[in-house]
């Protein structure tokens, strides 16, 4: 039951560069999104959250997007600095059930 | 350090054998969750525990199972284990019964030989 998808499973950029990675939904129940940034033997950690009554959300470098209609959202890292080079996942729930992870994307920022 | 203390860090086990995973969630939360990464899988869901019951499933095997005891520990066990099953196993906790952010541990590794 993937309900949550990220569909790059990495992606790569330059320092100083725009990541962007995306992450696709299909339960229209969900209403709170969240990127978790992991480093390797380390556990996930929370970084940015969104409600579904808002459709952006910024702090400092990081930004998300949400777009309801086509159950899609993003996270922006402006300017990308080598140390964000981790694996990113996206989760959603809806009320307050479990949340439902994506399958993560590595990304690798190149000095 | 997260807060989530899991336990051990590393196991490997044989095919069969039986392991338990033992996790303490944050001082103050009352949930805690249970999750499984095999490799190049995302982190799939497999039991919330909330205040000492259970409160979610997910795709947890019948070979599985959870509890959550008064102190709010919690310990996922595994048994007839199978090579599939190495993987690492992530517990995580939360103030509320869902929504909001997680504090997850750093892992178990599971390895079956």
């Amino acid at each position: 039951d993937q309900q949550v998808k990220q569909n790059s499973p990495s992606l790569s950029v330059q320092e100083g560069r725009i990541s962007i990675l995306n992450c696709d939904y299909t339960n229209s129940m969900f209403d709170y999104f969240l990127w978790y940034k992991k480093y390797p033997a380390e556990g996930p950690t929370f970084l940015i959250s969104i409600s579904s009554i808002k459709d952006k959300n910024e702090d400092g470098r990081f930004t998300v997007f949400l777009n309801k209609s086509a159950k899609h959202l993003s996270l922006h890292i402006v300017p990308s600095q080598p140390g964000d080079s981790a694996v990113y996942f996206c989760a959603a729930s809806a009320g307050n059930n479990d949340m439902r992870f994506g399958a993560g994307t590595r990304l690798t920022v190149k000095p | 350090d997260s807060g989530v203390t899991q336990t051990p860090k590393h196991l490997i086990t044989a095919t069969g054998q039986r392991v338990t995973l033992r996790c303490s969630p944050r001082s103050g939360d009352l949930s805690v969750y249970w999750y499984q990464q095999s490799l190049d899988q995302g982190l799939q869901f497999l039991i919330q525990y909330y205040n000492g019951e259970e409160r979610a499933k997910g795709n947890i095997l019948e070979r599985f199972s959870a509890q959550q005891f008064p102190d709010l520990h919690s310990e996922l066990n595994l048994s007839s284990l199978e090579l599939g099953d190495s993987a690492l196993y992530f517990c995580a906790s939360s103030v509320n019964k869902g929504s909001g952010g997680y504090t997850f541990g750093s892992g178990t590794r599971l390895t079956v030989v």
